[in-house]
């Protein structure tokens, strides 16, 4: 079945430090990719998505590339804020079934001042 | 628009009851899909309908079963609960399914003793 793996966390930086969450996945066919934010207090939301290979999704100054070729769809950002302090999901959906929309575990990402 | 509603948000039941949970989604939405959150695995997906046809089911034992109406409200039921089924349970709507971006409700917290 699909499968999606990324880091735990927590991890923690400083304001206006580079961000990488890299997420990797195991899948059928041509899935579509996805970045979920839950930040402190809220319900998850999306937060940039790709459809096909080498699409960029691009947010509020957050990018990831789909990767066919490495199975990748990392999560980057150039200069971080304490407000994008809050759990972060990668997610992909292949084409139904049992595996439905498949979640990694959540990267839990602190900002320091 | 009114975002993706559920209720009720908190819930204490005993091993062997049953519960039913409900979600109302974004007006014009079709597509209401449900998911299981622990600490220990993550999110789990357990069932998308779609036009009040089941379409896609996840790997979860047939205590767990949902059904949605002819206004796309959503309900999802577990019967004879078990300690192991304490969770966050939320539910997302789209306009057309899975592939598409999931707006998500603030879930129900069930905690089963």
């Amino acid at each position: 079945g699909d499968s999606v793996t990324q880091m735990e966390g927590p991890v923690t930086l400083s304001e206006e430090a580079f961000l990488t969450i890299n997420c990797t996945y195991t899948a059928t066919g041509y899935p579509s990719l996805f970045w979920y934010v839950q930040y402190p207090g809220e319900g998850l939301q999306l937060l940039l998505k790709a459809t096909k290979a080498d699409d960029k999704g691009s947010n509020k100054g957050f990018e990831a590339t789909y990767r066919k070729e490495t199975t990748s769809f990392h999560l980057e950002k150039g200069s971080v804020q304490v407000s994008d302090s809050a759990v972060y999901f990668c997610a992909l959906y292949s084409g139904g079934g049992a595996d439905g929309l498949t979640f990694g575990k959540g990267t839990h990402l602190i900002i320091q001042p | 628009k009114a975002g993706v509603t559920q209720t009720p948000r908190y819930l204490i039941k005993t091993r062997g009851q049953q519960v039913t949970l409900s979600c109302s989604p974004i007006s014009g939405h079709r597509s209401v899909s449900w998911y299981q959150q622990t600490p220990g695995q993550g999110l789990q997906f357990l069932f998308e309908y779609f036009s009040e046809t089941q379409r896609n089911k996840g790997n979860f034992p047939g205590r767990f079963s949902g059904r949605q109406f002819s206004n796309s409200r959503s309900e999802m039921n577990v019967s004879t609960l078990e300690l192991g089924d304490s969770a966050l349970y939320l539910c997302a709507s789209s306009s057309d399914g899975l592939r598409e971006t999931q707006y998500f409700g603030p879930g129900t917290r069930l905690l089963v003793l």
